[in-house]
């Protein structure tokens, strides 16, 4: 069986700043894997994946995610956070060949000025 | 382009009461979800259609139903609401390549308390 687990359920940072949100998967087989983001009263739109191929995937948004398969991780950065970037971030795993996408709880980012 | 479109946005029932959530979706995706959101507790699947005329349970399916009724939409049943059923209800779809490499495209929610 696979799961997710998302080690910050909050994270605050002051605008301009870099930030990090983490997550770890666990699965038995191979894995898509993919960062969701909710905005309030909002359903959650897709903001990067991993299918393949480069390990480093970007968003059009400024935020990056690497695959690292040793630690099985996909965790979120970005350099610099803008106000608007506040939101819930979701990491999501599909196992190849499966149907079924398994979400982290979530992490709230709060973008401080 | 609508995506995604779920109705009513926001619900209050009492204990004992049945209602329909409804879905529908116009990007011709074969497959659809329900899932309910939680604090702490991210999303959950309820019940999913890989196809039309397909339906399965998901993680958390008792207490729902759930119908196909065509490609576009997808329906969820509370035949007897309970306070635990109190959440946020969210339906998706998915399509177009592989089943496991396509994201889900969601809806904006259904809000429901049940008092």
């Amino acid at each position: 069986a696979q799961s997710v687990t998302q080690l910050d359920s909050q994270v605050p940072v002051f605008e301009e700043a870099p930030v990090e949100l983490r997550c770890n998967y666990s699965s038995s087989v191979s894995v898509y894997l993919f960062w969701y983001v909710q905005y309030p009263n909002q359903g959650l739109q897709l903001l990067l994946k991993y299918l393949s191929g480069s390990t480093l995937v970007e968003s059009i948004n400024g935020f990056e995610a690497e695959f690292n398969k040793s630690q099985t991780s996909f965790h979120l950065r970005k350099p610099s956070v803008h106000i608007s970037d506040t939101a819930e971030y979701f990491c999501a795993v599909s196992e190849i060949g499966g149907f079924k996408t398994i979400f982290g709880a979530g992490t709230r980012l709060f973008v401080k000025a | 382009n609508a995506g995604v479109t779920q109705t009513p946005k926001f619900q209050v029932l009492k204990t004992g009461q049945s209602m329909t959530l409804q879905c529908a979706q116009d990007m011709n995706h074969n497959s659809m979800y329900w899932y309910r959101q939680d604090p702490g507790m991210g999303l959950r699947l309820i019940y999913y259609s890989a196809s039309e005329g397909t339906t399965d349970k998901g993680e958390v399916p008792n207490g729902y139903n759930v119908s196909r009724l065509n490609k576009r939409e997808f329906s969820l049943r509370l035949e007897s609401a309970a306070p635990s059923q109190t959440s946020v209800y969210f339906c998706a779809s998915s399509g177009g390549g592989p089943r496991a490499s396509q994201p889900q495209h969601f809806g904006d929610g259904t809000r429901l308390s049940i008092l």
